[in-house]
């Protein structure tokens, strides 16, 4: 099992969708979790960082559930200004050096 | 502010040569990272920098591979004797204090090897 792992997608969904992604992760000991968004040609650029009881940020919601490992990203209300690659970065307790996910692909559209 | 600044943006090289590509952290971040990013992939982490500590090189794939850190802060990696497969994007990122942390990342230096 990788250490991280996403849906490659692509999500394609109409303007003003609400969209879920997932991110699945192995190391129980992980203790940091964001969300990165990475545009076409463009360096990753911090989401947001998700917390154990779950935060929001306008129309963004990420959630924890250490249970099953894994986070998860909640759009809503979206927008073609949205369409981009969504990175999930775990770190593992302990450990300085943050584990990407490959990305999930969304393509929003009129 | 000043972000993180990476040059250069773009590079061409034949295979066989070296090349040195290099990032400017954001000013007072102590930790320091190099990534590959090839079409279509995840980041592959190469090289972590923290302070004045050992640097991590758990993540460089060949020996062709080389990084320093002067003075806590420009970091230059470079690549010897260039290999097709090292085409990719290479992108720096720096935080704070440690990977733990938000990341802010460079634009990123696009390498490819003919």
């Amino acid at each position: 099992r990788k250490e991280v792992e996403q849906d490659p997608g692509p999500f394609n969904v109409p303007e003003g969708a609400t969209v879920a992604f997932n991110c699945t992760y192995s190391n129980s000991a992980s203790q940091s979790f964001f969300w990165y968004r990475q545009d076409c040609r463009k360096e990753p650029k911090l989401l947001m960082s998700v917390y154990s009881s779950g935060n929001e940020d306008g129309r963004f919601t990420a959630q924890l559930n250490r249970a099953s490992q894994y986070i998860s990203l909640l759009i809503r209300d979206s927008k073609l200004s949205d369409s981009a690659t969504y990175l999930c970065v775990v770190n593992k307790g302990g450990s300085y050096i943050p584990t990407f996910g490959r990305g999930t692909s969304l393509i929003v559209h009129p | 502010g000043a972000g993180v600044s990476q040059s250069p943006s773009n590079k061409v090289t034949e295979k066989g040569k070296d090349v040195e590509l290099r990032c400017d952290p954001i000013s007072g971040h102590t930790a320091l990272y190099w990534y590959r990013q090839s079409l279509g992939q995840g980041l592959e982490f190469l090289i972590y920098f923290q302070g004045n500590s050992a640097p991590d090189k758990s993540g460089l794939p060949s020996d062709r591979f080389s990084a320093e850190r002067t003075g806590g802060s420009v970091s230059t990696l470079t690549i010897q004797r260039t290999q097709q497969e090292d085409s990719a994007v290479y992108l720096c990122a720096s935080s704070l204090r440690w990977g733990g942390e938000t990341q802010y990342f460079g634009p990123g230096t696009r390498l490819l090897v003919l």
